[in-house]
């Protein structure tokens, strides 16, 4: 079983729409998640930061879902400058390597 | 301004050439990382660093090399014992408080 598993997509939406992203991951110990913005050949970039609590920053909402080990993402509004590919992130904790899913990617149409 | 810093942004090697690739970071982070990306693929981890003067392999360690002498270095050699190198490679640091990684912009390194 693959450790972060994403749907690879492409998820194709119209403008305007609400997308939504899950990831599951495979080691119960993991204590940070992480969701990373990629941009076609460009490093990936820190979108947010998912808390057990779940957080929001404006038209993104992050979710966690301990006992399932999955993390959601969902885009409200989406704009063409969404389009990009999404990265679910997870650490077992300190200094421990990151280990990425391959990605989920978006494209936003006019 | 903070951030991460690689160096060259594009590198032609010819084949049996050893080439390093620079990082450097102004973040004060004690942690550093190697990644390569394939494309269609995801991020696989060359070799990291917790600490100055130590490193550790991670997945795909064959034919890289590495040093950390300095907290804000951490530069790569892709050896000719690499079969494959054309890659983009990613370095990064995390935060110890926040074990959030920042990204530098990447070098795409091509087998010519």
């Amino acid at each position: 079983r693959k450790e972060v598993e994403q749907d690879p997509g492409p998820f194709n939406v119209p403008e305007g729409a609400t997308v939504a992203f899950n990831c599951t991951y495979s080691n119960s110990a993991s204590q940070s998640f992480f969701w990373y913005r990629q941009d076609c050949r460009k490093e990936p970039k820190l979108l947010m930061s998912v808390y057990s609590s779940g957080n929001e920053d404006g038209r993104f909402t992050a979710q966690l879902n301990r006992a399932s080990q999955y993390i959601s993402l969902l885009i409200r509004d989406s704009k063409l400058s969404d389009s990009a590919t999404y990265l679910c992130v997870v650490n077992i904790g300190g200094y421990s390597t990151l280990t990425f899913g391959k990605g989920t990617m978006l494209l936003v149409s006019p | 301004d903070g951030g991460i810093t690689q160096s060259p942004k594009y590198l032609f090697r010819k084949e049996g050439q050893n080439v390093t690739l620079s990082c450097e970071q102004n973040l004060n982070h004690d942690a550093m990382y190697w990644y390569r990306q394939d494309p269609g693929q995801g991020l696989r981890l060359i070799y990291y660093s917790q600490i100055v003067n130590d490193f550790q392999k991670g997945d795909i360690a064959e034919g890289y090399s590495v040093s950390r002498e300095k907290k804000e270095s951490f530069p790569l050699t892709v050896t000719s014992a690499q079969k494959n190198p054309t890659a983009f490679y990613l370095c990064a640091s995390m935060a110890a408080a926040t074990t959030e990684a920042f990204f530098g912009q990447g070098t795409r390194l091509t087998v010519v």
